[in-house]
């Protein structure tokens, strides 16, 4: 299976709630990123946690890193129907051919109005 | 629009044409990639540049060709595809970090819609 797995694969709320995905990864990783897909849309970069960091927040973005664990979890607090799409968490698998991401399969997240 | 422009947006073409895949980007970085979204597939990702070397190919069919000749530039050469071969085609672009930091934060284009018939 790939590196990057998230979960669940669909998520339905309605606006105002808050909104929580997971990823989980198998290798050690040197960081793991965050990115949001707009339907049939290139994806949009959020966040990026390093492997040294636990917690980091952007707006009404949160992520989390457990490396112990080799998961991670992206919460949007206070959801917005424009905050519809699908998001994809990536692990950086750095080697010594360059910089590659590997993306899971994504979490399609719908919010109601 | 993210400083990576990819064209053209939309793609139709037959098992026996030849086209090109175009990607630009402005942003001032060193590495460039190409990656196949399918449906209920993940990302897979097909082309890695590198400083303008090509650094990873990840086993794709040689009908898929890339041409990446200067920093700004990376073309995906088409010929003779299937139609499972139909999906977008993204193209993504990033600062090249020193080893053992971790990548920095792609910066995706819009796609290219391909269609095989």
């Amino acid at each position: 299976s790939q590196q990057g797995e998230e979960d669940p694969q669909a998520l339905s709320i309605q606006e105002g709630e808050n909104a929580t995905m997971n990823c989980s990864y198998k290798t050690s990783i040197n960081n793991l990123q965050w990115y949001r897909q707009n339907s049939g849309r290139g994806l949009v970069h959020l966040i990026l946690i390093r492997s040294n960091e636990r917690e980091k927040h952007s707006g009404r973005l949160r992520v989390t890193l457990d490396t112990s664990k080799k998961s991670s979890s992206l919460l949007i607090t206070a959801s917005r129907a424009a905050d519809t799409a699908s998001y994809f968490c990536a692990t950086d698998l750095y080697n010594n051919a360059g910089n590659m991401l590997t993306f899971g399969g994504g979490t399609r997240l719908m919010v109601k109005p | 629009e993210t400083g990576v422009t990819q064209t053209p947006r939309h793609l139709v073409m037959g098992m026996t044409n030849k086209k090109s895949l175009k990607c630009e980007q402005h942003l001032g970085h060193n590495a460039m990639y190409w990656y196949k979204q399918s449906a209920k597939k993940p990302l897979e990702l097909m082309f890695v540049y590198s400083l303008e070397e090509r650094v990873e190919n990840n086993s794709v069919p040689s009908r898929f060709s890339p041409e990446c000749p200067n920093s700004s530039h990376l073309f995906l050469h088409l010929h003779t595809l299937q139609p499972e071969d139909s999906a977008l085609y993204l193209c993504a672009s990033s600062q090249f970090a020193p080893t053992g930091y971790g990548s920095y934060g792609y910066t995706f284009g819009s796609g290219t819609r391909l269609t095989v018939v």
